[in-house]
């Protein structure tokens, strides 16, 4: 069991790039989440994924935001045209089907500049 | 959204207990109330959860009120590396199951 990995664990872009984030669950984990956590802030739930469904999303994820695991593996967040206000620490967490606790990663440090 | 409430911070010195309160007055009889802690620039370590009967594991006690509207996180005997923020968490029963974090209690442990 290595946990949850994030890559890359830093990202500076320019505003009006596009970044692609990976999370890699704990094997066998069938549900994994994506939050973001801005400075002073508590993690903010974005979207959720059992296996390769994703059963919800929250209203934070605006439609520059995208999320996908093909093959209820990985997962991979997208943010198209950034902005300023992405800025942002972006957490992957997964849990298993027998209980709800959820493993975090460390994150992505995104910083848009 | 959140449906905690929290002190913003506390400290509490070198081994002795830290008592961390959180009220969640509004909760459902289904739902569990879970404990996070985040250290600086790391992702959120589970520490305990329960539903209304205390818990205890290697790392903390939960103490939960009778009626439910609170709880006290309990770590025995505080270390410096017990500083961080700790967020008590109610974990909405549906389709997600996702948490909703408040902005948590930064804890001090002072040597």
């Amino acid at each position: 069991d290595t946990g949850v990995s994030q890559d890359p664990r830093h990202k500076i872009t320019k505003r009006g790039q596009n970044v692609t984030f990976r999370c890699d669950p704990i094997s066998e984990h069938n549900r994994l989440y994506w939050y973001r956590q801005t400075l002073g802030q508590g993690p903010e739930f974005l979207t959720y994924f059992q296996n390769e469904a994703q059963l919800e999303k929250s209203r934070l994820l605006s439609d520059r935001f995208s999320a996908e695991r093909p093959k209820g593996s990985f997962s991979t967040l997208e943010i198209q045209r950034t902005e300023q206000g992405d800025s942002a620490m972006y957490l992957c967490a997964s849990s298993p089907s027998t209980s709800y606790e959820q493993y975090f990663g460390p994150g992505t440090r995104l910083t848009v500049t | 959204d959140a449906k905690t409430t929290q002190p913003t911070s506390m400290d509490c010195a070198e081994g002795r207990a830290a008592n961390l309160p959180c009220n969640h007055s509004t909760i459902s009889g289904n739902e569990y109330v879970y404990w996070y802690r985040q250290i600086h620039s790391q992702g959120p370590q589970y520490i305990i959860h329960g539903l209304k009967n205390n818990e205890t594991n290697e790392m903390a006690s939960l103490i939960i009120t009778e009626d439910r509207k609170s709880s006290t996180l309990i770590l025995p005997h505080a270390t410096l590396r017990d500083t961080a923020v700790y967020y008590c968490i109610v974990r909405v029963t549906g389709t997600g199951n996702q948490f909703y974090f408040g902005t948590g209690t930064s804890l001090t442990v002072i040597p």
